[in-house]
């Protein structure tokens, strides 16, 4: 696609629930990053995929945060039973190859999480 | 760990004046990159700056990147509301594929 496309854009959900981010990259770009934004606040690293694995997961908060890449293009981030601190942009970014490179980071719009 | 620091937080100026944000790594930097965000949406790609020393303009934007590869300045000359938003610094540690972000400075125009 012609940019780093996310879904949903908006998402309000109750506390327990578990929810779906998707992630879909720049086409041709090997490698994938989740990154999280609170309001005002810094970008926190998730996750980084480099073709369908993922060589560090070290950022992921707990064990209710879980991220697949498949076909080495559209991933999903899931968090499951979603509490309040939860709440916050969910971004996702692509680069052309991983690896230190330098190569641009693309990001998409984000998917806004609220957990009420 | 290896951490990218960046200030200020905030800045706040009147428009016309300028504006700069520094960045220090306590590594050497294989390369540093910029980003703007502005209000509301997602950062964005400015410039990548790579050698040593290298300074780079944009407009009445200056990056700056130091002799030692672990610092850099973005500067910013006669503040415009368009320039409103939160710049962030970002670099790559030497064979590590993530980039290390700085915190951001977000730039405020006063009223």
């Amino acid at each position: 696609g012609a940019g780093v496309s996310q879904s949903p854009s908006n998402k309000v959900t109750e506390k327990g629930k578990d929810v779906e981010l998707r992630c879909d990259p720049i086409s041709g770009h090997t490698a994938l990053y989740w990154y999280r934004q609170s309001l005002g606040q810094g970008l926190e690293f998730l996750i980084y995929f480099q073709g369908n694995s993922a060589p560090d997961k070290s950022g992921l908060p707990s064990d209710r945060f879980s991220a697949e890449r498949t076909g080495g293009s559209v991933s999903t981030l899931t968090i499951q039973r979603t509490q309040q601190e939860d709440s916050a942009v969910y971004l996702c970014a692509s680069t052309l190859f991983g690896g230190g490179s330098g190569n641009t980071i693309y990001f998409g719009e984000g998917s806004w999480l609220t957990v009420v | 760990g290896q951490q990218v620091m960046q200030i200020p937080q905030y800045q706040h100026v009147q428009e016309g004046e300028d504006f700069t944000t520094y960045c220090n790594s306590s590594t050497t930097l294989s390369n540093i990159q910029w980003y703007k965000q502005r209000p509301g949406g997602h950062p964005v790609f400015l410039i990548q700056l790579v050698k040593s020393g290298e300074v780079k303009k944009q407009k009445r934007l200056t990056f700056q990147f130091g002799e030692a590869k672990k610092n850099s300045s973005l500067h910013i000359t006669a503040t415009q509301t368009t320039d409103v938003g939160t710049y962030f610094c970002a670099g790559h540690h030497r064979s590590n594929y993530q980039l290390i972000w700085g915190a951001g400075t977000k730039l405020i125009i006063k009223p």
